[in-house]
């Protein structure tokens, strides 16, 4: 079946350090992917997504390209802030049925 | 529109008793799906709607659980017998299934259930 693997976090980085957080997937055909964001004692957000291999997604300063050779989706940031401070989800979804997430990765951002 | 609504935000409730969520989604949607989110983990998927049928159960829906959108509007979700192992975040979100495609999913806050 469909699955997501991120990054175990916490992810712990100082004010304007750069971020990654790995993803990767493995699905039946050719997935749309997304990043959803989930700040603390608020329901989850659509960060940014990819329906297409080579696309790639973008939102506040978040970006992410969709890899079909790698089967990845990795998230980048190039100066993170203290209020990028969340869970970070990594999702596919093929269409058949509803979105396949990966177990999400908390990332905390020191001033 | 306010997006999609979740009620009540948190349930604390005895081992054995019955308890029931709603969600409204977003009013133009037709798909609505119920995840169950767990401490460290990411949303699992429950069940989903088309407009008032439900299409797809998955398989950690045991027998204790029922969901209904009878309108196709809002849906409920119940829980008869609860044990402690139902204590989980239960997110609702809602998209618009249409011939060229599906809408992104927006989720709701969730509800919080705590089983004592």
């Amino acid at each position: 079946g469909d699955s997501v693997t991120q990054m175990e976090g916490p992810v712990t980085l100082s004010e304007e350090a750069f971020l990654t957080i790995n993803c990767t997937y493995t699905a039946t055909g050719y997935p749309s992917l997304f990043w959803y964001v989930q700040y603390p004692g608020e329901g989850l957000q659509l960060l940014l997504k990819a329906t297409k291999a080579d696309d790639k997604g973008s939102n506040k300063g978040f970006e992410a390209t969709y890899r079909k050779e790698t089967t990845s989706f990795h998230l980048e940031k190039g100066s993170v802030q203290v209020s990028d401070s969340a869970v970070y989800f990594c999702a596919s979804y093929t269409g058949r049925r509803a979105l396949t997430f990966g177990s999400g990765t908390r990332l905390q951002v020191q001033p | 529109d306010t997006g999609v609504s979740q009620d009540p935000r948190h349930k604390i409730t005895k081992r054995g008793q019955n308890v029931t969520f709603r969600c409204d989604p977003i009013s133009e949607h037709n798909r609505l799906y119920w995840y169950r989110q767990t401490l460290g983990q990411g949303p699992e998927f429950l069940t989903y709607f088309q407009n008032e049928a439900q299409l797809e159960k998955s398989r950690l829906l045991s027998d204790r659980f029922s969901a209904e959108r009878p309108k196709g509007s809002f849906s409920t979700l119940e829980i008869q017998r609860t044990e402690q192992g139902d204590s989980a975040m239960y997110l609702c979100a809602s998209s618009h299934k249409e011939q060229g495609g599906n809408t992104e999913a927006f989720f709701g806050q969730g509800t919080r259930l705590t089983v004592v």
